[in-house]
């Protein structure tokens, strides 16, 4: 099946400092990408839609300046967490879409982010 | 968005069946079905779709209500690595889909 790669699984950061979550699709072209935010014991949340060489579609109540998100290839998109703080603490969960297959989307492993 | 409704919890033995359900009554005729599951501290994972037929894959089945209202979704024989929750989603046919997570259905395998 499809593979989908993020980097880091986990990072500590200090709070004010930056983070850049890479995700990758490893034996196929995404043409869409998407990122997650899923706090302890609650369901995922869709921060945005990444489509590769056009700007992302932030859900309502996301902060695209705080949240920078890139899909500079079909098989990249990255997400930068800007001046982070403690409350940005969360697991960041991507996903991609397959060109020309719209039924399945294939997740990444997740990003644990702890801001101290 | 089409909203899903899911028992918050189930519970069920090692090698018996477990039928999961899923309440959809607001579906629309372009609405996939999808079943997805996450693993404590992983990313979700696909389990089966459909749309008006039932659905059969290696990892489970898909029970498709013929009003399209419900659908449930059959493991045979669950194991103890089938302990997730479990995620009813619907989502357009076409187009780059949005995926709209509920609070889903956790699932606990007694061995």
């Amino acid at each position: 099946g499809a593979v989908v790669s993020q980097h880091p699984s986990r990072v500590i950061c200090k709070s004010g400092t930056s983070v850049k979550i890479e995700c990758r699709s490893l034996d196929f072209q995404a043409t869409t990408m998407f990122w997650y935010r899923q706090f302890p014991k609650q369901s995922l949340m869709l921060m945005a839609t990444s489509n590769e060489g056009s700007k992302a579609t932030y859900e309502q109540g996301v902060e695209k300046d705080k949240f920078l998100i890139n899909h500079a290839s079909l098989t990249l998109s990255t997400l930068t967490v800007t001046s982070a703080h403690p409350e940005d603490s969360s697991f960041y969960i991507c996903s991609a879409l397959p060109g020309g297959e719209a039924d399945t989307q294939y997740f990444g492993p997740g990003t644990r982010l702890t801001v101290l | 968005d089409a909203k899903t409704t899911q028992p918050n919890s189930m519970e069920s033995n090692e090698e018996e069946p477990v039928h999961l359900p899923c309440n959809h009554s607001t579906i629309s005729g372009t609405d996939y079905i999808h079943w997805y599951r996450q693993l404590p501290s992983q990313g979700p994972e696909y389990v089966i779709h459909g749309l008006t037929s039932n659905v059969n894959n290696r990892m489970a089945s898909l029970a498709i209500a013929e009003d399209r209202k419900s659908s449930t979704l059959i493991l045979h024989r669950a194991t103890l690595r089938d302990a997730a929750v479990y995620y009813c989603i619907l989502s357009l046919i076409q187009g780059a889909q949005k995926l709209v997570f509920g609070q889903g259905t956790r699932l606990t395998i007694n061995p």
